[in-house]
């Protein structure tokens, strides 16, 4: 297993539109995070797992966002009716869970832009 | 509120020394990240402190004070690849991660 791996890696989209990314973690990885990232920003906590249990959201997320992680393993985002601010690099991580000291291992990120 | 200062942008030379300075009010505290992000990459990993003092890896070190709520991060021996944004992120009470906006740090010739 050589990291986290998302995709796809750019999306472009109209306004209105629903998009889903997917994210495979590190296998032995029971943490799943998702992140949003903008120009100039550190990233914006949207979700989070522990094995299949999504265990908080961002309580800024809006309800057109909903992920999953149905057997414990990959993940997806998906965003429904994109509005332009939705454009931002969305990025998959994850870390192996007890014990660990919260070092987050990242994707390479989703590039959204919604025209 | 929790907060995470760094400054937006700093400039050094090839070769030189940079320290990037990191303060954080948060509620409680365990650890502190710091992160490398080249532009249009994800962040990667590069230091980890959890108790006072200086961590040394390599060209890069780490600091943390957590009476004053500062940590900073020094590179050494600049080279043109350290041109990135440098990321502070402090664990906080619930274990989750609260991120600086990010350091851009240009290196020139």
């Amino acid at each position: 297993d050589t990291g986290v791996s998302q995709n796809p890696r750019h999306k472009i989209t109209k306004r209105g539109q629903n998009v889903t990314f997917r994210c495979d973690p590190i296998s032995e990885h029971n943490r799943l995070y998702w992140y949003r990232q903008t120009l100039g920003q550190g990233p914006e906590f949207l979700t989070y797992f522990q094995n299949e249990a999504q265990l908080e959201k961002s309580r800024l997320l809006s309800d057109r966002f909903s992920a999953e992680r149905p057997k414990g393993s990959f993940s997806t985002l998906e965003i429904q009716r994109t509005e332009q601010g939705d454009s931002a690099m969305y990025l998959c991580a994850s870390s192996p869970g007890q014990g660990d000291t919260g070092e987050l291992f990242f994707g390479e990120g989703s590039r959204l832009t919604v025209l | 509120g929790q907060n995470i200062d760094q400054p937006t942008e700093m400039t050094a030379t090839e070769g030189a020394i940079v320290q990037i300075n990191c303060t954080y009010q948060t509620s409680g505290f365990n650890g502190l990240f710091w992160y490398q992000q080249h532009a249009g990459e994800a962040p990667t990993f590069l230091s980890y402190n959890v108790l006072d003092g200086l961590e040394e890896k390599g060209r890069f070190s780490s600091f943390l004070s957590r009476s004053k709520g500062y940590s900073y991060l020094l590179l050494k021996e600049l080279q043109m690849k350290d041109s990135a944004s440098y990321l502070c992120a402090v664990v906080d009470s619930n274990y989750q991660l609260i991120w600086g906006a990010g350091t851009k740090l240009i290196i020139k010739p």
